[in-house]
């Protein structure tokens, strides 16, 4: 069973550039979700996909965007990058909505914005 | 809105028992997770609570108490390498049920 992987493992970009960060969700799990997270501090949620629709998002300005594909792997973008979105970028996924359902986690892109 | 709080950090010793608190305040509660994360790794699952009580899984175990909005991780036998991050996270229909997450207690495990 494949986890869950993410792509790149790091990147550095400049302030106002855009960035796109990719994830292959698990097996058999349809559901992606996207958690931006700071150091020291705990996730905070983007917002999710379920099959290629997106179905909830958190406290996040419109530049940032994503896309989930038919394979069910999934895109974070995030257009003119201010300093304050240096962190770590989670990728989770689960087999679906339910709400018991724990999330499965990739390593994570460490994004640093100069 | 909602609030979830953790000790930052906490110190044991190889071989103790630990318990980490996590309380929240939220409207709707419908579920509590616990997380463990190591250094520059990705969070794994580690248990779910959603009635009051206790689940026990091997050498760790959650408590739940919905009343009094309070849950606790209790990890046994502790080993060098439960020196972690551990993270509670809770879903609400206050956020739509996705997880809001604490900031996590950070523990450390000296010999």
């Amino acid at each position: 069973e494949t986890g869950v992987t993410q792509s790149p493992t790091h990147l550095i970009k400049t302030r106002g550039q855009q960035v796109t960060l990719r994830c292959s969700s698990q097996s058999g799990h349809n559901t992606v979700s996207w958690y931006q997270q700071a150091l020291g501090q705990g996730p905070q949620f983007i917002f999710q996909y379920y099959r290629e629709e997106e179905n909830g998002r958190g406290n996040f300005p419109p530049r940032f965007s994503g896309l989930q594909f038919p394979n069910y792997s999934s895109e974070l973008n995030v257009n003119a990058l201010e300093l304050d979105d240096s962190a770590l970028y989670l990728c989770a996924s689960s087999p679906g909505e339910g709400l018991a359902l724990p999330l499965h986690f990739g390593n994570g892109t460490r994004l640093t914005v100069t | 809105g909602q609030n979830i709080d953790q000790p930052t950090e906490m110190t044991a010793t190889e071989g103790a028992i630990v318990q980490i608190n996590c309380t929240y305040q939220t409207s709707g509660f419908n579920g509590l997770f616990w997380y463990q994360q190591h250094a520059g790794e990705a969070p794994t699952f580690l248990s779910y609570n959603v009635l009051d009580g206790l689940e026990e899984k091997g050498r760790f175990s959650s408590f739940l108490s919905r009343s009094k909005g309070y849950s606790y991780l209790l990890l046994k036998e502790l080993q060098m390498k439960d020196s972690a991050s551990y993270l509670c996270a809770v879903r609400a229909r206050e956020s739509n049920y996705q997880l809001i997450w604490g900031a996590g207690t950070k523990l450390i495990i000296k010999p």
